[in-house]
């Protein structure tokens, strides 16, 4: 079984200010990591993935999220947010193995970050 | 590509009556597809999984008789909700995964908004 923390529920930011997202996670097999971003009202989009290799691993709108394998963290971060960045954030896991159960995602609670002027 | 749809986007009904959600992959065939619910300032909660042509598996604590999932073909899925109350109301999201390509993601849905009156 997989659980994924959120540590913090909202992040309010000014525009063009840098920004992480913290999530840590707790596996007792190997996973992928996913972030996933929502606007009101509407489904989700994925920002950004990691299946393997490369720890940094770049994603869509200029994020940016680091898997730390030894802190079983996966941070999302933007080095100069938008006003448009105002959404839902939401960080997953699933399990690497094939087959059945595995396929399920796991999510964390969110983190609602709010871009000020 | 990888585009999953949603029908109704919202929907308005009185208690007591039956609601049909639809999800359909518009581009891609989807071995499975999952059923979520989201409740305000809250997490993605997995109500089940649907595998093309067999039943469903839900998730600890979702009635079966209440939420039902129908995957009769490889683009579409639909959950219905029987008998929907108050307490229903809620933002349902489907996801497909697809059978070939990129088959550790998960298409999201852009959800449907039910309110039972």
């Amino acid at each position: 079984a997989q659980s994924v923390t959120q540590l913090d529920s909202q992040v309010p930011v000014f525009e063009e200010a840098p920004v992480e997202l913290r999530c840590n996670y707790s596996s007792s097999v190997s996973v992928y990591l996913f972030w996933y971003v929502q606007y009101p009202n509407q489904g989700l989009q994925l920002l950004l993935k990691y299946l393997s290799g490369s720890t940094l691993v770049k994603g869509i709108n200029g994020f940016e999220a680091e898997f730390n394998k030894s802190q079983t963290s996966f941070h999302l971060r933007k080095p100069s947010v938008h006003i448009s960045d105002t959404a839902e954030y939401f960080c997953a896991v699933r399990s690497t193995t094939l087959g059945g159960s595995n396929y399920k995602l796991t999510f964390g609670k969110g983190t609602l970050l709010t871009v000020n002027p | 590509g990888a585009v999953v749809s949603q029908h109704p986007s919202r929907v308005i009904c009185k208690s007591g009556t039956s609601v049909k959600i639809e999800c359909r992959s518009l581009d891609f065939q989807a071995t499975t597809m999952f059923w979520y619910r989201q409740f305000p300032k809250k997490s993605l909660m997995l109500m089940a999984t649907s595998n093309e042509g067999s039943k469903a598996t839900y998730e600890q604590g979702v009635e079966k008789d209440k939420f039902l999932i129908n995957h009769a073909s490889l683009t579409l899925s639909t959950l219905t909700v029987t008998s929907a109350h108050p307490e229903d109301s809620s933002f349902y999201i489907c996801s497909a995964r697809a059978t070939s390509g990129r088959t550790y993601e998960q298409f999201f849905g852009p959800g449907t908004r039910l309110t039972v009156l």
